[in-house]
């Protein structure tokens, strides 16, 4: 079945540091695929998305690119803010599937 | 244009008995899912509604059922609650559209704790 593999947490960065987490998958077809994002005592967040194969989902100075080859969608931001502390989704949607299926999140928090 | 909602935010309930969570979508959305998040399993889908019929359904136990209303609210039901069904409960809407890109919009979730 379809499914998300994100790296393993938890990840602490200093402020203004660069910050990559990494996805992958692995689908039947050309899924949709997200970031979304969790703050704490709060619900998902839809940070990006991308529907095609070298498409760039782009919100908030993140970023990441939906690449076909590698089967990967890893999220980037060139200077992390401590409110950027969340745990964060990478999550694909199959064509006519009706659902998302998750990574298990990564938690990030960025210390000042 | 007003949120998901969820309510009630907290619940505490006792094994055996069930309990009733309710979400109201973004209006005009008609697709209603419902996620079920705990530190263990994580993410996981319980069932999606469009337009008062259920269209797609995770791995959950009968005891996870749900339903949606002619306006799109939706309520999830669980009976004979097991320690295991504490979680937080998450309710997502979209407009629902097949072979779209599947953009959905999350409430702040229910908290429930069985004890």
């Amino acid at each position: 079945g379809d499914s998300v593999t994100q790296m393993e947490g938890p990840v602490t960065l200093s402020e203004e540091a660069f910050l990559t987490i990494n996805c992958t998958y692995t689908a039947t077809g050309y899924p949709s695929l997200f970031w979304y994002v969790q703050y704490p005592g709060e619900g998902l967040q839809l940070l990006l998305k991308a529907t095609k194969a070298d498409d760039k989902g782009s919100n908030k100075g993140f970023e990441a690119t939906y690449r076909k080859e590698t089967t990967s969608f890893h999220l980037e931001k060139g200077s992390v803010q401590v409110s950027d502390s969340a745990v964060y989704f990478c999550a694909l949607s199959a064509k006519g599937a009706q659902k998302l299926v998750f990574g298990q999140g990564t938690r990030l928090t960025i210390n000042p | 244009k007003a949120g998901v909602t969820q309510t009630p935010r907290y619940l505490i309930k006792t094994r055996g008995q069930q309990v009733t969570l309710s979400c109201s979508p973004i209006s005009g959305h008609r697709s209603v899912s419902w996620y079920q998040q705990t530190p263990g399993q994580g993410l996981q889908f319980l069932f999606e509604y469009f337009s008062e019929t259920q269209r797609n359904k995770g791995n959950f136990p009968g005891r996870f059922s749900g339903r949606q209303f002619s306006n799109s609210r939706s309520e999830m039901n669980v009976s004979t609650l097991e320690l295991g069904d504490s979680a937080l409960y998450l309710c997502a809407s979209d407009l629902g559209h097949r072979d779209r890109a599947y953009e959905q919009y999350f409430g702040p979730g229910t908290r429930l704790t069985v004890t």
